[in-house]
């Protein structure tokens, strides 16, 4: 079946590093995408990945192990604006290439 | 502002009525895609099209159609709607049709009584 999983919710402090998780189970893969949501908004892109390493966008970076099923996404001296939810979703290459998203992550900063 | 628009913002309709929700894409921009997102099943993904063609289809309903025209704008048809399409409908666009950065319009809040 097709499955992705990511913590309902963490807390961090500000100006501290937290990494949030993502385990997929899919039938294909061809790229995993990490979106950041805050209440009542459109969601916003933050990246995108279909090769193994990591990628970095000044403070926000995402990983990807094909192998494992397995993301993270970094965020980096975190901002009290980065409280949002965070959304893991990977494109089933098998399954009309349609994109299944996780729960999402809500992530609290405090100060 | 994401350059992508969606029309109507906020939309009351009654339960097996019919509604037509519109997205222009960002210029330039050739693919578009819809999401719907409720409460309790999250962000969900309906279908996408990239320049006129259904490029990828999701978990869309039969009573749901979606098309893109040749000036690239896209429309969501939801018909015999039922209580539970009560939901935030969000179009986003990309210029190619996969990795590329997706940008998202504001979304259309559907309530069906």
């Amino acid at each position: 079946g097709q499955n992705i999983d990511q913590p309902t919710e963490m807390t961090a402090t500000e100006g501290a590093i937290v990494q949030i998780n993502c385990t997929y189970q899919t039938s294909g893969f061809n790229g995993l995408f990490w979106y950041q949501q805050h209440a009542g908004e459109a969601p916003t892109f933050l990246s995108y990945n279909v090769l193994d390493g990591l990628e970095e966008k000044g403070r926000f970076s995402s990983f990807l192990s094909r192998s494992k099923g397995y993301s993270y996404l970094l965020l980096k001296e975190l901002q009290m604006k980065d409280s949002a939810s965070y959304l893991c979703a990977v494109r089933d290459s098998e399954g009309d290439d349609k994109i299944i998203f996780g729960k999402g992550t809500r992530l609290h900063i405090l100060p | 502002d994401s350059g992508v628009t969606q029309t109507p913002k906020h939309l009351i309709t009654a339960t097996g009525q019919r509604v037509t929700l519109r997205c222009s894409p960002r210029s330039g921009d050739l693919s578009v895609y819809w999401y719907q997102q409720s409460l309790d099943q999250g962000l969900q993904f309906l279908i996408q099209y990239y320049n006129g063609e259904e490029r990828a289809k999701g978990n869309i309903l039969e009573r749901f159609s979606a098309q893109q025209f040749p000036d690239l704008h896209s429309e969501l048809n939801l018909s015999s709607l039922e209580l539970g399409d009560s939901a935030l409908y969000f179009c986003a666009s990309s210029v190619e049709d996969t990795q590329e950065t997706q940008y998202f319009g504001p979304g259309t809040r559907l309530l069906v009584l």
